[in-house]
C-alpha cells in the first residue's frame, strides 16, 4: 500500500474551514484515497472517499488533483466536535485490502 | 452499516496472565482485521481473521502472544497472552465495508497491564 504523510497537527478556530493535507507520492493507478476520523476512546470512523477530482457528503468534500500524488479533506465550518485524529490512507480496488493506517493529524478545534 | 461490540470496554491486568477480547459483529462478514493502538500512536494491524482457517500475522506479531479465533462469521476473539505492560494499549476489531479501503470499527478495549 501507498505511503502517505500528513501534518502531525494542526489547530483551527471554531467556525473556520480546515483543509487537511496529505501527500501520496507512489500512488497507484488502481488506488483510492480514504479518509477516516477517531475520536478519544472510540475506533476510526470512515469519512469519505475518492478517486479523482472532487467528492463531497454531508461531512466534507475531498480534493484531488489530476496527478493523485495528494488529496486535500476540507472541513467545512468546524465546531469543537470535530476535534480529532484525521487519518488518510490508499488502498487498491478488486475487493477488501486491509487497511493500513499512517500517522494522521490532530486536529484541535479552539473555541 | 455494521454493529461491532468489543468486550471488555476496559480491564486492568496483571503481568503475566492473558486476556481474551471478544468482537461480536451484527453482520455475517468474511474478514475480521485486529488492531493495535499504543497510546497516542496509528493504529497497527495484527492480523487478518477469516472463518474456517488460521489467521494470518503481520510482521512483528506472533500466533502465540496473540492467538486468534474466528468460530462463525460473527465472531472473533483476540487473546493477549502472558502480558507485559508494553501490552497496554487499545485493541480494535475491524470488519470491511462497501468500497475499497472502508471499514467499520468497534470501541476498543483498552488494556493496562501492571
Amino acid at each position: 500500500l501507498a505511503k502517505t504523510t500528513q501534518p502531525i497537527s494542526m489547530d483551527s478556530y471554531e467556525g473556520q474551514e480546515v483543509n487537511i493535507t496529505c501527500s501520496h507520492n507512489n500512488i497507484a493507478t488502481n488506488d483510492y484515497i480514504t479518509w477516516y476520523q477517531q475520536f478519544p476512546s472510540q475506533g476510526p470512523r470512515f469519512i469519505i472517499q475518492g478517486y479523482k477530482t472532487k467528492v463531497t457528503n454531508e461531512v466534507a468534500s475531498l480534493f484531488i488533483p489530476a496527478d493523485r500524488k495528494s488529496s486535500t479533506l476540507s472541513l467545512p465550518r468546524v465546531s469543537l466536535s470535530d476535534t480529532a485524529v484525521y487519518y488518510c490512507l490508499v488502498g487498491p480496488l478488486g475487493g477488501y485490502q486491509k487497511v493500513t493506517f499512517g500517522t494522521g493529524t490532530k486536529l484541535q478545534v479552539i473555541p | 452499516s455494521a454493529v461491532i461490540s468489543q468486550k471488555p470496554s476496559r480491564d486492568i491486568c496483571q503481568r503475566g496472565t492473558s486476556l481474551t477480547i471478544q468482537c461480536q459483529v451484527d453482520s455475517q462478514v468474511t474478514m475480521m482485521f485486529w488492531y493495535r493502538q499504543q497510546p497516542g500512536q496509528s493504529l497497527t494491524l495484527i492480523a487478518t481473521a477469516n472463518q474456517g482457517s488460521e489467521a494470518t500475522y503481520e510482521s512483528g506479531f506472533v500466533i502465540d502472544k496473540f492467538p486468534i479465533s474466528r468460530p462463525n462469521l460473527t465472531f472473533s476473539t483476540l487473546t493477549v497472552s502472558n502480558m507485559s505492560p508494553e501490552d497496554s494499549s487499545i485493541y480494535l476489531c475491524s470488519v470491511p465495508w462497501g468500497a475499497p479501503t472502508e471499514a467499520f470499527f468497534g470501541q476498543g478495549t483498552r488494556l493496562t497491564v501492571v
